[in-house]
């Protein structure tokens, strides 16, 4: 079958960091991505994974190792306006299509 | 570029009813999929559409369909209602850049009661 796995909420400070795990297993794998969703709003996209290693994107960065099934989500100099849902998700196929798999989302609170 | 839109926003519907969205894409994207959005389950997959094809389909059952246009355009329909049909349902337009990555459109809300 397909799974992905994300923790249900997490709660952090203000100005701090914190890391969103997510684990998947896959029929096939074409990337992982990791959306932003407001209560009320649609998901917006904050990255994209296909190979091994960290990507940065500002205060944003996204790991993914393929061998482990495994990805994280690291939000640095967390700011009230990060409170939101954060959605991993996967493409599972190997065919180059837009089908994703999403996992059921992390709810991040960031507190003052 | 604008942005994926969605119509209508938002939607009341009967039991026993049949509905119809719709979804524009960035232009120049070629990908339309559409998600079914609830509290319990999360972004479930339905289908995607590229050139007019759908090319994948997720388990849910035959009242759902789908079709795209020559511009990209995409409908959804979803005939006989049921009330767990209502959520949020999310168009996503994908296209070209060898990502795959996909934008969002702001969903309709159907509510069937």
């Amino acid at each position: 079958g397909q799974n992905i796995d994300q923790p249900t909420e997490m709660t952090a400070t203000e100005g701090a960091i914190v890391q969103i795990n997510c684990t998947y297993q896959t029929s096939g794998f074409n990337g992982l991505f990791w959306y932003q969703q407001h209560a009320g709003e649609a998901p917006t996209f904050l990255s994209y994974n296909v190979l091994d290693g960290l990507e940065e994107k500002g205060r944003f960065s996204s790991f993914l190792s393929r061998s482990k099934g495994y990805s994280y989500l690291l939000l640095k100099e967390l700011q009230m306006k990060d409170s939101a849902s954060y959605l991993c998700a996967v493409s599972p196929t190997t065919s180059g299509t837009y089908k994703y798999i999403f996992g059921t989302g992390t709810r991040l609170k960031v507190l003052a | 570029k604008a942005g994926v839109t969605q119509t209508p926003r938002y939607l009341i519907k009967t039991r026993g009813q049949q509905v119809t969205l719709s979804c524009s894409p960035i232009s120049g994207h070629r990908s339309v999929s559409w998600y079914q959005q609830t509290p319990g389950q999360g972004l479930q997959f339905l289908f995607e559409y590229f050139s007019e094809t759908q090319r994948n389909k997720g388990n849910f059952p035959g009242r759902f369909s789908g079709r795209q246009f020559s511009n990209s355009r995409s409908e959804m329909n979803v005939s006989t209602l049921e009330l767990g049909d209502s959520a949020l349902y999310l168009c996503a337009s994908g296209g070209g850049t060898g990502t795959y990555e996909q934008y969002f459109g702001p969903g309709t809300r159907l509510t069937v009661t």
